[in-house]
């Protein structure tokens, strides 16, 4: 069982819908949750990020943990065409010099106008 | 505020040659560093990161090594490319004490 599973996808729904993305974990040391978004041939950027379990909201984004059920969760609200990437999820055990990031393997979105 | 930087964007190179990426990090000081690489359908893989210079850590064996000269500098290199070292590297840097890292625009490697 790997450490961190997200859903493959592909996905695509229409423009306007609520786009729900979720990824589960196994061990339950994970304390810190990212969620990064990937156009086509960039890198990586940071979208959300918490710590703590329950909701977290930015703008039409939502980020949800779980930690009890060990699974976390983006929400976007009023999905758009702009939003069609990749999205991973991360978590990592611990802050500190030495921490590093689990990443999900990313599902890719399309918003269809 | 703080940038990150990674060339080329795109390199196509023959078997057998030698690779040199670098990343660069501006607005920072004494930032963690990370190499990954980004294969289709198999995720983020990280290769190599760095606490402080001179101090690199590996994380799989392979074909590759890392080498922090200056404190916002970071190269990954290779002395003889194999066709599976093809993807998209991305360089990424976070605050000592902080938990989240910011990617590069990364590099396109195509070993022919």
């Amino acid at each position: 069982q790997k450490e961190v599973e997200q859903d493959p996808g592909p996905l695509s729904v229409p423009e306007g819908a609520i786009v729900s993305l979720n990824c589960t974990y196994s061990n339950s040391a994970f304390q810190y949750f990212m969620w990064y978004r990937q156009y086509s041939r960039k890198g990586p950027e940071l979208l959300m990020y918490t710590y703590s379990s329950g909701n977290k909201e930015d703008g039409r984004f939502t980020a949800q943990v779980d930690k009890s059920s060990k699974y976390i969760s983006l929400f976007i609200r009023d999905s758009q065409p702009s939003d069609s990437a990749t999205y991973l999820c991360a978590m990592s055990f611990y802050t500190g010099a030495n921490s590093k990031l689990t990443f999900g393997k990313g599902i890719t979105l399309s918003v269809r106008p | 505020s703080q940038t990150i930087h990674q060339w080329p964007a795109t390199l196509v190179q023959p078997v057998g040659s030698p690779l040199s990426l670098e990343c660069t990090v501006e607005g920072t000081s004494n930032p963690n560093l990370y190499w990954y690489r980004q294969a289709a359908g198999r995720g983020l893989q990280l290769l190599f990161y760095s606490v402080g210079i001179g101090q690199i850590s590996s994380e799989v064996p392979q074909n590759l090594s890392a080498s922090r000269p200056q404190d916002r500098q970071f190269i990954l290199s290779s002395k003889k490319l194999l066709l599976s070292d093809s993807g998209f590297y991305l360089c990424a840097w976070k605050a000592g004490a902080g938990e989240t890292q910011y990617f590069g625009p990364g590099t396109r490697l195509l070993v022919l």
